[in-house]
């Protein structure tokens, strides 16, 4: 059974800085691995899908890595903003060629102005 | 639409009641997921619909939970007999339903069972 956690459960950082979150999954036998951000109320927003072949994805200031082999996952945060307060999911699919989600319990993150 | 929708955004119930929450998923996507958030559980997958194949139903926790979908577009998720323990964020996602494909979520619902 695949499991996914996320360690810090918690992280406060002054704005400015860079960061990393980190995400680590038992089944390396993964199709792809997903980060989500969710804020307070809201739903999930997509933010860097990366497939089991790629070991790198970028959009913007967020960088993803993904080493299978190790089953690790990292989200560089790069020049962080208050408006990147928020709590930021990795998931991937259970089962391998199934997309339905194992998700981590997530990483609350808040940037200090 | 733009995006995957749902409603409502909130419902209260009694206990005891039926609730039907309803999802809208990205025009065009063929797989669509149910996934619940509990406080302190984290989230979890409910169900899962992929074009004409039979309902991947796993993660339903009892049967009173049941989901359709019409047409292959709307989903409705329905709750009998509501219990206090159901209360959660129901968050609904889509896919292309190519495998690998990226999973776009809705907003959710939040249910509370009073």
């Amino acid at each position: 059974k695949q499991e996914v956690t996320q360690i810090p459960a918690a992280l406060s950082v002054p704005e400015g800085e860079n960061l990393v979150l980190n995400c680590s999954f038992t089944d390396s036998a993964i199709y792809n691995l997903q980060w989500f951000r969710q804020d307070p109320g809201k739903g999930l927003t997509s933010l860097l899908l990366i497939q089991s072949s790629q070991r790198e994805q970028t959009s913007g200031r967020l960088n993803a890595s993904l080493d299978k082999s190790s089953g690790r996952s990292t989200l560089y945060i790069a020049a962080s903003q208050p408006g990147d307060s928020a709590t930021y999911l990795c998931a991937v699919p259970t089962n391998f060629g199934n997309e339905k989600l194992t998700f981590g319990t997530g990483t609350r993150l808040t940037i200090i102005p | 639409g733009a995006g995957v929708s749902q409603s409502p955004s909130n419902k209260v119930t009694e206990k005891g009641k039926d609730v039907e929450l309803r999802c809208d998923p990205i025009s065009g996507h063929t797989a669509l997921y149910w996934y619940r958030q509990s406080l302190g559980q984290g989230l979890e997958f409910l169900i899962y619909f992929q074009g004409n194949s039979a309902p991947d139903k796993s993660g339903l926790p009892s049967d009173r939970f049941s989901a359709e979908r019409t047409g292959g577009s709307v989903s409705t998720l329905t709750i009998q007999r509501t219990q206090q323990e159901d209360s959660a964020v129901y968050l609904c996602a889509s896919t292309l339903g190519t495998s690998g494909g990226e999973q776009y979520f809705g907003p959710g619902t939040r249910l509370t069972v009073t």
